[in-house]
């Protein structure tokens, strides 16, 4: 089975920093996506991590602690176009088939 | 532009009705998915098709039938469907169902209504 939790809304101000949090229970873990989705449009890929520890690209960078099972996406220095929703997915290997299974997605607005 | 594309972008349909979804993939990919998203939800995986076999069928119901005649193309037969089946139905590809680092490309949805 699996349970992801993540909070639904979140504002922040342009400019500012903000970090979403991701909590994840599966068996067969096998790593952890962030996903943006602007609305109207199609997920997107943000990060990947399957070991502890930071991974960063550009303005964006995701932290994966397995022992604890949490994750969180940090985004500098804030744009507009930020807005949107954060899904996080935890990777489950089943069967041989690897299966994402998702949260609900937190919807991010950034203010001026 | 993400390289999978599905038509249509919306559909509304009765409950009698008998309509399909297709979605096609331009990566080169191996594997096709088909996911539900439906308001204050997770996303939810409906199927799951590695070189146009079936490997997951996660306890649907029988009035959605997916079709994966090449590795490009999938499709979800829709027929006598329910109110609670309105959502956006969401395609995506990936070069392996069983790489680890399994990278989804999604497209952009078909936002289904059934009146």
């Amino acid at each position: 089975g699996q349970n992801i939790d993540q909070p639904t809304e979140m504002t922040a101000t342009e400019g500012a920093i903000v970090q979403i949090n991701c909590t994840y229970q599966t068996s067969g873990f096998n790593g952890l996506f962030w996903y943006q989705q602007h609305a109207g449009e199609a997920p997107t890929f943000l990060s990947y991590n399957v070991l502890d520890g930071l991974e960063e690209k550009g303005r964006f960078s995701s932290f994966l602690s397995r022992s604890k099972g949490y994750s969180y996406l940090l985004l500098k220095e804030l744009q507009m176009k930020d807005s949107a929703s954060y899904l996080c997915a935890a990777n489950e290997d089943q069967t041989g088939a690897n299966n994402l299974f998702f949260g609900t997605g937190t919807r991010l607005t950034v203010i001026p | 532009e993400t390289g999978v594309t599905q038509t249509p972008r919306h559909l509304v349909m009765g409950m009698t009705n008998k309509k399909s979804l297709k979605c096609e993939q331009h990566l080169g990919h191996n594997a096709m998915y088909w996911y539900k998203q439906s308001a204050k939800k997770p996303l939810e995986l409906m199927f799951v098709y590695s070189l146009e076999e079936r490997v997951e069928n996660n306890s649907v119901p029988s009035r959605f039938s997916p079709e994966c005649p090449n590795s490009s193309h999938l499709f979800l037969h829709l027929h006598t469907l329910q109110p609670e089946d309105s959502a956006l139905y969401l395609c995506a590809s990936s070069a392996g169902a069983d790489f680890g680092a399994n990278v989804l490309t999604f497209g952009a949805g078909s936002r289904l209504t059934v009146l």
